[in-house]
C-alpha cells in the first residue's frame, strides 16, 4: 500500500534557483529513498537516508529526516535543466518491498 | 552497470488477449518486483520474487500472474487483458543487502495500451 505522499505534487522553478520537496509516511520505517524519474522512463536512485540518520548529501541533492515527524525532504540546490523530472520518495519496511509516494514533478524552466 | 531491460517499451493490445511482460537483469540480483504506474498513484506493486520460483503478491495482484523460472528473468501474465490494465509497467530488481538498504534497480517500463 502507498505509504509515502510528497508535497507538492508539481514545481516550476526556475534554472540556478533550488528547489525543495517534502514527503511524509504514515507508519515507522527502516530507511527512506528518493528516486528520478524522467519522462517515459524508469526510476533511478538518488539517495538513501535511514532512519537514524537525520541529514545526508550527495552532491547538489540534500535529504533530511525527521522520523518524530514522519517526515523527509529532498532539496536540489543550483537547479539545472536536466534536473526536470518526477521525484519519489519510497520507505523500506525492511520486508524487500518499498512503499512509493505519488511523486512530485519538477520543471525547471530555462 | 546494473541493467534491467523489458522486451518492449510500447504494447498495444485486444480485449481478452494473453499478455506477456518479461523483463532481464543481469546483476544475479536475488528480488525482482513488477510495478504499475498510473497518473497520480504512484507506483504499486502488482507482485515481486524473492528467489527463483518464489512469488508474493503485492498491493494489487488481481488480474494477473507471475513467473520466475531463472534467477534473472521475471515474467508478468495478463491472463486476459482488460481496458482497466492500460497502464505504464515498470520492472525492478533489488540485491539481497540483508541491512534493509534495498535499493531497487529500474528497467526502462513498457506501456501496456489494452483496447
Amino acid at each position: 500500500s502507498q505509504q509515502g505522499e510528497e508535497d507538492p505534487q508539481a514545481l516550476s522553478i526556475q534554472e540556478g534557483e533550488n528547489a525543495t520537496m517534502n514527503c511524509s509516511y504514515k507508519t515507522s520505517i527502516n530507511n527512506l529513498q528518493w528516486y528520478r524519474q524522467n519522462s517515459g522512463r524508469g526510476l533511478v536512485h538518488l539517495i538513501l537516508i535511514r532512519s537514524n540518520e537525520r541529514e545526508k548529501h550527495s552532491g547538489r541533492l540534500r535529504v533530511t529526516l525527521d522520523t518524530s515527524k514522519k517526515s523527509s525532504s529532498l532539496l536540489i540546490t543550483a537547479s539545472r535543466a536536466a534536473d526536470t523530472a518526477s521525484y519519489f520518495c519510497a520507505t523500506d519496511n525492511n520486508d524487500y518491498k518499498l512503499s512509493f509516494g505519488a511523486g512530485t514533478t519538477v520543471t525547471v524552466r530555462a | 552497470d546494473v541493467k534491467v531491460t523489458q522486451s518492449s517499451r510500447y504494447l498495444v493490445k485486444r480485449t481478452g488477449e494473453k499478455v506477456f511482460l518479461e523483463c532481464v537483469q543481469d546483476m544475479d540480483h536475488e528480488n525482482m518486483f513488477w510495478y504499475r504506474q498510473d497518473p497520480g498513484l504512484g507506483l504499486r506493486l502488482i507482485y515481486f520474487s524473492y528467489d527463483v520460483k518464489m512469488k508474493e503478491k503485492g498491493d494489487i495482484p488481481e488480474g494477473y500472474s507471475v513467473s520466475r523460472e531463472k534467477k534473472e528473468r521475471f515474467s508478468l501474465i495478463l491472463e486476459s487483458a482488460s481496458t482497466n490494465q492500460t497502464s505504464m509497467y515498470l520492472c525492478a530488481s533489488s540485491p539481497l543487502a540483508g541491512d534493509g538498504t534495498d535499493t531497487q534497480y529500474f528497467g526502462p517500463g513498457t506501456r501496456l495500451t489494452v483496447l
